[in-house]
């Protein structure tokens, strides 16, 4: 069964400091990933995709994120964090052989400090 | 339109009565997608549309829900007397193919 793992709840930051929220997967086939990005009252917007091809994924807002498949994960990091960073991060798997479903975590709530 | 477009923001509903909400894709986006959120959670999935087909309902949680895209294009849920479980967050999702989904901002309904 496919499945998403993001271990933790909630991760805080100081501004200027690397972030990374994590995230591991359990799929059948070969793995489609995805990161989303939530601000309170919005709806989820897209960050960054796995599909194939180079293993670290460059997204928007300076985020990227590496796949690992030995260790089943996609975790999603920043090299400097910014306050406006702050929200909440999803990360989605599909099963890129036939399924379109979208299997999704639980959220990790970033919270970046000044 | 550039976006998925989600009518209306906010819903309040007194129990029992039945609440119809829009999705407006993306213009060409083939598949698209129903997902209830409930607070702090992720998305939980309803039902996708492959253009007027709707291939998939297995995530409809009861037969109060109806989903319905009849051209292909604009897509309509429906809940049938509503009850104060059904109070979420209603995303609707468009794709063109591989690619990510482009979500709109949501319905939040509220079942008082």
């Amino acid at each position: 069964a496919q499945s998403v793992a993001q271990p933790e709840d909630q991760v805080n930051v100081a501004e200027g400091n690397p972030l990374t929220v994590k995230c591991t997967y359990s799929v059948s086939g070969n793995p489609y990933l995805f990161w989303y990005v939530q601000y309170p009252n919005r709806g989820l917007q897209f960050l960054l995709k796995y599909i194939t091809g180079d293993n670290l994924v460059k997204g928007s807002y300076g985020f990227e994120a590496e796949f690992n498949k030995s260790q089943t994960s996609f975790h999603l990091k920043k090299p400097s964090a910014l306050v406006s960073d702050s929200a909440l991060y999803f990360c989605a798997v599909r099963d890129g052989g036939s399924n379109y479903q979208l299997i999704w975590g639980a959220g990790t709530k970033l919270i970046i400090k000044p | 339109g550039a976006g998925v477009s989600q009518s209306p923001r906010y819903k309040v509903a007194k129990r029992g009565q039945d609440v119809a909400l829009r999705c407006d894709p993306i213009s060409g986006h083939v598949s698209l997608f129903w997902y209830q959120q409930a607070l702090g959670q992720g998305p939980e999935f309803l039902t996708y549309f492959q253009n007027e087909a709707q291939l998939d309902k297995s995530g409809l949680p009861s037969d109060r829900f109806f989903a319905e895209r009849p051209e292909g294009s604009v897509s309509t849920l429906k809940i049938q007397r509503t009850q104060q479980e059904d109070s979420a967050v209603y995303l609707c999702a468009s794709s063109l193919g591989q690619d990510g989904y482009t979500f709109g901002s949501g319905t939040r309904l509220t079942v008082v």
